[in-house]
């Protein structure tokens, strides 16, 4: 596998259900991202990690919890989700977290919250 | 704050015609600007970026942008459009006053007709 992989790439999930986002990138990268792409709104960073260590939480409300065991991989935890929160979640990395870097998108997971 | 403007949520070209989309950004300090591309039902790949060298950035597929200070611009263009380009772009911005955090457009869908 090669640059940034997202499992599973479609769930459909109950507000009542618990489930898991996986990402898993093979670029040598030390920065992670968790963002939102809802239809007709802007892309919405939601967490950032760097070294495995938490650097932004977006004002993301808790049931959405976020975990970074190493460079490589980045989960999504999802429980007690509102339908709103249906939309298409991106994982990316880039080398530092630095300003000029440039973000490696993985292809999305399509969420709906039924 | 930083802030990313793109003008026309939908333009509509034809094949071999120019390609122009049009980005505005705010940002009190000097910025770092990106174009991504997101084809349907992948995640965004970055096209080019400006990062205060070169004002004209040449990127993939023969995209270049052209970063304007005194227009607060960075519009992104194709002299000959191809049917594979028919996608949804984003600009955007990044600058050291949101810690590191890039700010999207809301993005430009782009149609290419034969």
């Amino acid at each position: 596998e090669t640059g940034v992989t997202q499992t599973p790439r479609h769930l459909v999930m109950g507000m009542t259900n618990k489930k898991s986002l996986k990402c898993e990138q093979h670029l040598g990268h030390n920065a992670m991202y968790w963002y939102k792409q809802s239809a007709k709104k802007p892309l919405e960073l939601m967490f950032v990690y760097n070294f495995k260590e938490q650097t932004e939480n977006n004002s993301v409300p808790s049931r959405f919890s976020p975990e970074c065991p190493n460079s490589s991989h980045l989960f999504l935890h999802l429980h007690t989700l509102q339908p709103e929160d249906s939309a298409l979640y991106l994982c990316a990395s880039s080398q530092s977290g630095a300003l000029t870097d440039t973000q490696y998108f993985g292809p999305g997971t399509r969420l709906t919250v039924l | 704050a930083q802030s990313v403007t793109q003008l026309g949520s939908h333009v509509s070209v034809s094949e071999g015609a120019l390609v122009l989309l049009r980005c505005n950004y705010s940002s009190s300090v000097p910025p770092y600007l990106f174009w991504y591309v997101q084809y349907p039902n992948q995640g965004l790949q970055l096209l080019l970026k400006y990062t205060s060298a070169a004002t004209l950035v040449k990127g993939i597929n023969g995209f270049e942008a052209e970063f304007k200070k005194s227009e607060t611009s960075f519009h992104l263009t194709k002299p000959s459009a191809h049917m594979s380009d028919a996608a949804e772009y984003f600009c955007a911005v990044s600058d050291n006053t949101n810690a590191g955090k890039s700010t999207f457009g809301d993005g430009t869908t782009l149609t290419v007709k034969p």
